[in-house]
């Protein structure tokens, strides 16, 4: 799987959009952008994947850039539930192989 | 959605002692099982992987002996951490793979060696 870059962490307002940045610049051809967050002491929860075109589901929206670098992902309104730490992942899509987990993006939501 | 239970949520045993989590996939038949640990901030290592009716394949530096596997059954694999020392403690979390190759995450063991 293709190495990725995030920011340690982040703070967002509650209720503002929270961007949440991911490097990929070896990213291959067949593989992925995946998106997952763990809320404190909890398993990890999917939110989001694509391959180049950008994406929106009830959760987030993804946004791949068009060398496919690199990608953001949208949470459109924050709340405080949304604190977590967000894992961006690189791989061929539902290879069945285990997820490598970075270091991830600790976001803070504040009141 | 896919469901997976995991059990204990917590527990908390003497050192010496070996202690059993439980994965379960709920509502569909998982031939893999994943294991991961978590120490305090750090993200999750994959410890072991579980197939169904074989035995498990291990991550470089994860004693097979020490940390059990079994997966028995299409909706069960279980983790046995034998002879647990304060060092073993952590937060150990499974995960599923559906038939359509997603996979899916239980909610975790804290596991507390004294």
């Amino acid at each position: 799987d293709a190495k990725t870059t995030q920011p340690t962490s982040m703070d967002c307002a509650e209720g503002r959009a929270a961007n949440l940045p991911c490097n990929h610049s070896t990213i291959s051809g067949n593989e992925y952008v995946y998106w997952y967050r763990q809320i404190h002491s909890q398993g990890p929860q999917y939110i989001i994947h694509g391959l180049k075109n950008n994406e929106t589901n009830e959760m987030a929206s993804l946004i791949i850039t068009e060398d496919r670098k690199s990608s953001t992902l949208i949470l459109p309104h924050a709340t405080l539930r949304d604190t977590a730490v967000y894992y961006c992942i690189v791989r061929v899509e539902d290879s069945g192989y285990a997820l490598n987990f970075g270091k991830g993006t600790s976001l803070l939501v504040t009141p | 959605g896919a469901v997976v239970s995991q059990h204990p949520s917590w527990v908390i045993c003497k050192s010496g002692t070996s202690v059993k989590i439980e994965c379960r996939s709920l509502d569909f038949q998982a031939t893999t099982m994943f294991w991961y640990r978590q120490f305090p901030k750090q993200s999750l290592m994959l410890m072991a992987t579980s197939n169904e009716g074989s035995k498990a394949t291990y991550e470089q530096g994860v004693e097979k002996d020490k940390f059990l596997i079994n997966h028995a059954s299409l909706t069960l694999s279980t983790l046995t951490v034998t002879s647990a020392h304060p060092e073993d403690s952590s937060f150990y979390i499974c995960s599923a793979r559906d038939p359509l190759v997603s996979q899916h995450f239980g909610d975790g063991t804290r596991l507390s060696i004294l």
